[in-house]
């Protein structure tokens, strides 16, 4: 079964460094989306992307972030200078045009020192 | 903003019987409610949806009913089983175009024991 593919698995960064996040959605999927949980709290949206174009972001995703699906298959969200509150679980998640839900990969895990 | 909310951190059932996970949401516009599994180091997996038209879904073992007017959502899993131990979240959206964000609750943790 297609499944969402997220690398790598856990980045270890020291504070204001850049990252770069990968992912590759499901390849018939045409919304795209980041979401992040941090420790002990609820999975929250950062921005969703179609068209290569941002269709909605939140007030997380400031000026740091950006995002970009390069190549046609992977889908990368960047975080050009990090914080310690940025350390968190990313998660990926992409949706068909039609269809009950989002497909989330298994995440990255950001820890920012 | 606290949307969608789940109120019990945890909930321990015996092998089974019916696990009944509760969520409520505030926003009226949301309307579609979905139900996530996630297990530790992996991402939430989707389980079963409901659209605000409806009032129930079933899918196997599981079913989400829906109370709009209560604005109250329930998961019930039946029989139990302990592969179903994980943290369930609630999540909705508002509008089924593709664009529309989830908006996720706390999560309740699950415990089937044996």
């Amino acid at each position: 079964e297609p499944e969402v593919t997220q690398t790598p698995s856990h980045q270890v960064t020291q504070m204001g460094q850049e990252v770069i996040l990968r992912c590759v959605p499901i390849s018939n999927h045409l919304y795209f989306y980041w979401y992040r949980q941090i420790l002990g709290q609820k999975v929250e949206f950062l921005v969703s992307f179609y068209n290569n174009e941002i269709s909605e972001k939140s007030e997380i995703f400031d000026d740091q972030f950006s995002v970009e699906r390069p190549d046609g298959s992977n889908f990368t969200l960047k975080i050009r200078s990090t914080k310690l509150e940025d350390s968190a679980m990313y998660f990926c998640a992409s949706r068909k045009t039609a269809g009950p839900g989002q497909f989330f990969g298994p995440g990255t895990r950001l820890t920012v020192l | 903003d606290q949307q969608v909310k789940q109120n019990s951190p945890s909930l321990s059932v015996q092998e089974g019987r019916i696990s009944i996970l509760n969520c409520d949401y505030t926003n009226s516009m949301f309307d579609y409610f979905l139900w996530y599994k996630k297990y530790p180091a992996e991402g939430p997996t989707f389980l079963i949806s409901i659209s605000s038209i409806k009032d129930k879904n079933e899918d196997g073992r599981f079913t989400v009913f829906l109370n709009k007017s209560a604005k109250h959502l329930s998961l019930h899993i039946v029989p139990s089983q302990p592969g179903d131990s994980a943290v369930y979240f609630c999540a909705a959206s508002a509008g089924n175009t593709g664009f529309q964000k989830l908006v996720f609750g706390t999560g309740t943790r699950l415990l089937v024991s044996p």
